[in-house]
């Protein structure tokens, strides 16, 4: 099956720095990936969704200027927490979607910490 | 963003009880996933519903898609102990491609 990978799995930052995450498609063109943030013990919440060579489209309530997306290549994309508070920390989670396929693959999540 | 209404939110089961959970939406998608998530790792998919009504099967675990289109379960027969983790359905419309995901159901197999 198709294989997302996210980098890194765990980071520890502190308050003000910026924090950027990768998700990479490795067997397969994405045209499409999501970034998901999931707090303790709750569902995925959808943040944006990243599209090649195009801006991301972000949901509502989800700062774009705090969480920057990068699709620069049909293989990764990555997010950037900017001026990173402890509120950010959380499981982020990001998919791909090959251009043929309605279906989402997931990667295995970034553990994000703030101090 | 919406969520699905899941239930139940956990349960505690014998190893070797069936299990059943659902979702139901005020919404009506075109396809009903399930996924389980493992502590710590991201979720992988379990079942992919396609089709009102459809029942399918993968292993002991048996999925349908409601009529209504607004509505899936998930029924896990024989549990074993690997099955422990957090159940999701999620509801799919093909336009827009995103998923919504169900608040979960934590799943305790005991020995």
């Amino acid at each position: 099956g198709a294989v997302v990978s996210q980098h890194p799995s765990r980071v520890i930052c502190k308050s003000g720095t910026s924090v950027k995450i990768e998700c990479r498609s490795l067997d397969f063109q994405a045209t499409t990936m999501f970034w998901y943030r999931q707090f303790p013990k709750q569902s995925l919440m959808l943040m944006a969704t990243s599209n090649e060579g195009s801006k991301a489209t972000y949901e509502q309530g989800v700062e774009k200027d705090k969480f920057l997306i990068n699709h620069a290549s049909l293989t990764l994309s990555t997010l950037t927490v900017t001026s990173a508070h402890p509120e950010d920390s959380s499981f982020y989670i990001c998919s791909a979607l090959g251009h043929l396929s309605y279906e989402q693959y997931f990667g295995p999540g970034t553990r994000l910490t703030v101090t | 963003g919406q969520q699905l209404n899941q239930s139940p939110q956990s349960m505690f089961i014998q190893e070797g009880e069936d299990v059943s959970m659902n979702c139901t939406s005020s919404s009506i998608f075109n396809t009903w996933l399930w996924y389980k998530q493992d502590p710590g790792e991201g979720p992988v998919l379990l079942i992919a519903l396609y089709k009102a009504g459809e029942l399918t099967s993968n292993g002991r675990l048996t999925a349908q898609f409601g009529i209504t289109r607004k509505d899936s379960f998930l029924n896990i027969s024989a549990s074993i102990p690997s099955d422990v983790g957090i159940y999701f359905c999620a509801g799919q419309n093909r336009s827009a491609r995103q998923l919504t995901f169900g608040s979960g159901t934590q799943l305790t197999v005991l020995p």
